[in-house]
């Protein structure tokens, strides 16, 4: 069955620190990761997209890696700041169909 | 333009109301989406259209009727709708593969 398990589920952290979001997938065939950001009632802002021969991507702040052996992925928000606070979702795009698997997100709250 | 755009941003209707929603993109992509999403939870598909034509129902109720007139436009149609179908709908667009998919900022419906 496709999935994407995002962990953890929510993550409090001080304005300026690091911090590392992980995505696990067991969707076959696998065309592309991508990860959203989604501010609460608003719509969902892309960050990065990775096919399986993409190691690492960066946004700005944001860091993507992905480890198609072991389908895993990471994001990385570096020096995060108040406008940071949101959730955070995985995406996982087959290649066989044009249906999204969608994680279940990490919601950040970053404070002051 | 970049931008898939939905009208209205907010949607309070009655249970025996007919209303519905646009959604509007120029970036020349020939599938559109619509999703639900409730609060805390991921998007939810729920139609594909594909260079104009429905090409994915996700069992959806009646009561939403989509339309594409279009490659640019996007309609949900709704009538006879319930309490529990007060959420956000997001419209989305996409050129196929790799990339350009593009979420528009929702809309937020309550319905009373």
């Amino acid at each position: 069955k496709n999935q994407v398990e995002q962990s953890p589920q929510s993550l409090i952290i001080l304005e300026g620190k690091n911090c590392t979001l992980q995505c696990n997938y067991t969707v076959s065939p696998f065309s592309n990761l991508r990860w959203y950001k989604q501010d609460t009632g608003r719509g969902p802002v892309s960050l990065t997209i990775m096919t399986f021969s993409e190691n690492t991507k960066s946004n700005g702040r944001y860091t993507a890696t992905l480890d198609a052996d072991t389908k895993q992925s990471s994001l990385h928000i570096t020096a995060s700041q108040l406008s940071d606070s949101a959730s955070y979702i995985c995406v996982v795009a087959p290649s066989n169909t044009g249906k999204l698997i969608f994680g279940q997100g990490t919601t950040l709250q970053v404070k002051p | 333009d970049t931008e898939v755009t939905q009208t209205p941003k907010h949607l309070v209707m009655g249970m025996t109301n007919k209303k519905s929603l646009k959604c509007e993109q120029h970036m020349g992509h020939r599938a559109m989406y619509w999703y639900k999403q409730k609060a805390k939870k991921p998007p939810e598909l729920m139609f594909v259209y594909s260079y104009e034509k429905l090409s994915i129902n996700e069992s959806v109720p009646s009561r939403f009727s989509p339309e594409c007139p279009n490659s640019s436009l996007l309609n949900l149609h709704l009538h006879a709708l319930q309490p529990e179908d007060s959420a956000l709908y997001l419209c989305a667009s996409s050129l196929g593969g790799r990339g350009g998919y593009t979420f528009g900022s929702g809309t937020r419906l309550t319905v009373v």
